[in-house]
């Protein structure tokens, strides 16, 4: 089954405790992207990435670091999370080519609470 | 950072009644406009992706059209049923080296039985 999927989906963390949030998918898409979702901001992108070792900033990228060693892996790292990064976080891939003229597949999401 | 902005913000309709919101985008420079779907407790799925001025696609009771000279699209939705309820949300990219996606609030649709 084609899908992307992120890991964990809850995570409840304490400020400047490193983490990762796993995103992995398995349609061989060469684009991939991170989105964060805030009530009444709606979905923000973070970071994304055109291929393996390709990456450029999204909108909000502060306090976020990524990588693509992999195709089928993009993980989001938060170094030193801070409460105003507690958000629901949404990984997404789609096929290159021309990336955005064709629709993304998102994860199931990640809540992340940072206390 | 590109302003895509979607109206209503919320909307209320009977089961059975049409409905159509807006999203609306720079006409500037424009590349592609996605429409999604997304459920409460769910993730954001993809409705149309549309490239061309004019374009029009339709998928069972819900169509979206495009205009990339006045920059706007409309989402209509037929015949609105109950399990249509959910945020509708646009966004668009402007092409030539921008790989973002900006997407809009979104307009939350119930419908009620």
């Amino acid at each position: 089954e084609a899908q992307v999927t992120q890991n964990p989906r809850y995570l409840i963390t304490v400020t400047g405790k490193k983490l990762t949030v796993t995103c992995s998918q398995n349609m061989n898409h060469e684009y991939m992207s991170w989105y964060r979702q805030d009530p009444g901001l709606g979905l923000r992108q973070i970071y994304y990435s055109m291929n393996v070792e390709v990456t450029d900033k999204g909108d909000v990228p502060e306090g976020y670091k990524v990588s693509r060693k992999e195709k089928r892996n993009f993980p989001l790292i938060l170094e030193s999370p801070s409460p105003n990064q507690t958000s629901l976080y949404f990984c997404a891939s789609n096929t290159m080519g021309r990336p955005l003229s064709y629709e993304q597949y998102f994860g199931p999401g990640t809540r992340l609470t940072v206390t | 950072i590109l302003n895509v902005e979607q109206s209503p913000q919320s909307l209320h309709v009977q089961e059975g009644d049409s409905t159509n919101f807006t999203c609306s985008f720079p006409s500037s420079n424009f590349y592609a406009l996605h429409w999604y779907r997304w459920e409460t407790a769910k993730s954001p799925e993809a409705l149309f992706v549309m490239t061309l001025n004019g374009d029009e696609k339709k998928k069972g009771r819900i169509s979206a059209t495009l205009n990339t000279k006045e920059g706007y699209s409309y989402l209509y939705i037929k015949g609105s049923q109950p399990e249509d309820s959910a945020t509708y949300l646009c966004a668009f990219n402007s092409g030539g080296s921008n790989y973002k996606l900006t997407f809009g609030k979104g307009t939350l649709l119930t419908v009620n039985p």
